[in-house]
């Protein structure tokens, strides 16, 4: 079965770090380019970025708001995606997707994760 | 950035009766390589989002044919023939032509 499983979230300080991964299987994760989407409590869905896979170098794209504070990686030898955040804000509070864009010229994700919930609070 | 705009953002529907959502992008979402690039999710309440329909109006594996999408360049509809309880959820359109990604507000469908 083809399934994305993130795990990391938690309560964390305004201005501290987290680090959500998102375990693939059940395909070959490393022919993917893989993203993060989140969604605010209520709101609707916000892109945070992306990374290609090996054969495009591993380059990486962010939202204009996260780029310098969030970092994706990935890890093909685990099949794993990681999204790196710093300097957190209280509006980065949002459950945080992981996404696999699909093959071909799909031009969207065609699995999603189930999500892990992020609360940023003093 | 390219602004996603739906209507309506919420659509009461009886059972057995059609339901259409329009998705309106700031610029022309053909991409360089000739597709546009417009896709449907669904979501559920308590799930993630679902693929419906790529690239304008291609049905994603497993989704049933009473979704279907159309429209060109910047005016996009979802159109469902006949809701089943199933389908009540928060529908999004979503462009995959130009950085950043970016999503509509959603459009509530519920049952009246």
């Amino acid at each position: 079965e083809v399934q994305l499983v993130e795990s990391g979230g938690g309560l964390v300080q305004p201005g501290g770090s987290l680090r959500l991964s998102c375990a693939a299987s059940g395909f070959i994760f490393s022919d993917h380019y893989m993203d993060w989407v989140r969604q605010a409590p209520g709101k609707g869905l916000e892109w945070v970025g992306r990374i290609r896979n090996k054969a495009n170098s591993y380059t990486t794209e962010y939202a204009a708001s996260m780029k310098g504070r969030f970092t994706i990686s990935r890890d093909d030898s685990k099949n794993s995606l990681y999204l790196e955040m710093n300097s957190l804000k209280t509006e980065d509070t949002a459950v945080y997707y992981c996404a696999r864009k699909g093959s071909g010229s799909y031009g969207t994700f065609d699995i999603w994760g189930q999500g892990t919930m992020v609360t940023v609070s003093s | 950035d390219i602004v996603m705009t739906q209507t309506p953002l919420s659509s009461p529907v009886t059972l057995g009766q059609p339901a259409s959502i329009s998705c309106r992008s700031s610029q022309s979402l053909v991409h360089s390589d000739g597709n546009t690039y417009l896709s449907w999710l669904q979501q559920r309440p308590g799930q993630p989002p679902r693929l419906l329909i790529y690239k304008t109006s291609n049905r994603f594996s497993g989704v049933p044919d009473r979704f279907s999408g159309s429209g060109a360049g910047t005016d996009f509809t979802l159109k469902i023939s006949r809701v089943e309880a199933e389908d009540v959820g928060v529908y999004y359109c979503m462009q995959g032509t130009q950085f950043p990604w970016t999503f509509g507000q959603g459009t509530k469908v519920e049952i009246k």
